[in-house]
């Protein structure tokens, strides 16, 4: 069965320092990874995936991902951190459908991002 | 160019009540999918719609069914309302046989509370 890990219920982060959001994952066969980011009454909002090629991905809004299959991590990072970055954040893996006409996500439980002005 | 679009906003149903959720695809879109999310976790897959079909289900009993019209559009039906329900329901499109891993577009949900 596929799993995705978020280890931390919650990141603080000073406005413009450097962030990190963790990310674990457990699938059969190569991984299809995404981010996902959620604003408060909002749905979820596409961040960046990786798929295979380069490991550092680069997204939406200056995140970028770096994928480790050593380890088994897709963590989020961005250099600089705005106030404005401050939200829930989902890592989700691709679960494959026999058949592949399409597939379903299976996510983590989630990251509250506070950055602090 | 539209994204996905979920009616209504909220709703308030009480224990054994029925209710119907809708969901517009984003132009372009031909395949829907459901998430449960409660709160404080990740959506939890429920099914997925395609050419009018069920093609894939999570685990989540029979009192949850749905339908897609021939527009693409989806309803997500609750029988037998249980509190456990009261949760964020997330509507996501996507395009089939996108083997490359597009990511599937989800609209803002449906906020359900179970009284």
């Amino acid at each position: 069965a596929q799993s995705v890990a978020q280890p931390e219920d919650q990141v603080n982060v000073a406005e413009g320092n450097p962030l990190t959001v963790k990310c674990t994952y457990s699938v059969s066969g190569n991984p299809y990874l995404f981010w996902y980011v959620q604003y408060p009454n909002r749905g979820l909002q596409f961040l960046l995936k990786y798929i295979t090629g380069d490991n550092l991905v680069k997204g939406s809004y200056g995140f970028e991902a770096e994928f480790n299959k050593s380890q088994t991590s897709f963590h989020l990072k961005k250099p600089s951190a705005l106030v404005s970055d401050s939200a829930l954040y989902f890592c989700a893996v691709r679960v494959a459908y026999s058949g592949a006409g399409s597939y379903q996500l299976t996510f983590g439980k989630g990251t509250k991002l506070s950055v602090i002005p | 160019d539209a994204g996905v679009t979920q009616s209504p906003t909220h709703l308030i149903k009480t224990r054994g009540q029925q209710v119907t959720l809708r969901c517009s695809p984003k132009s372009g879109h031909d395949t829907v999918s459901w998430y449960q999310q409660a709160l404080g976790q990740g959506p939890q897959f429920i099914f997925q719609y395609y050419e009018e079909e069920e093609r894939q289900r999570g685990n989540f009993p029979d009192r949850f069914s749905g339908h897609q019209f021939p527009n693409y559009s989806s309803e997500l039906n609750v029988n037998a309302l249980l509190l456990g329900d009261s949760a964020l329901y997330l509507c996501a499109s996507s395009l089939w046989g996108q083997g490359t891993g597009q990511p599937q577009h989800f609209g803002d949900g449906t906020r359900l509370s179970i009284l």
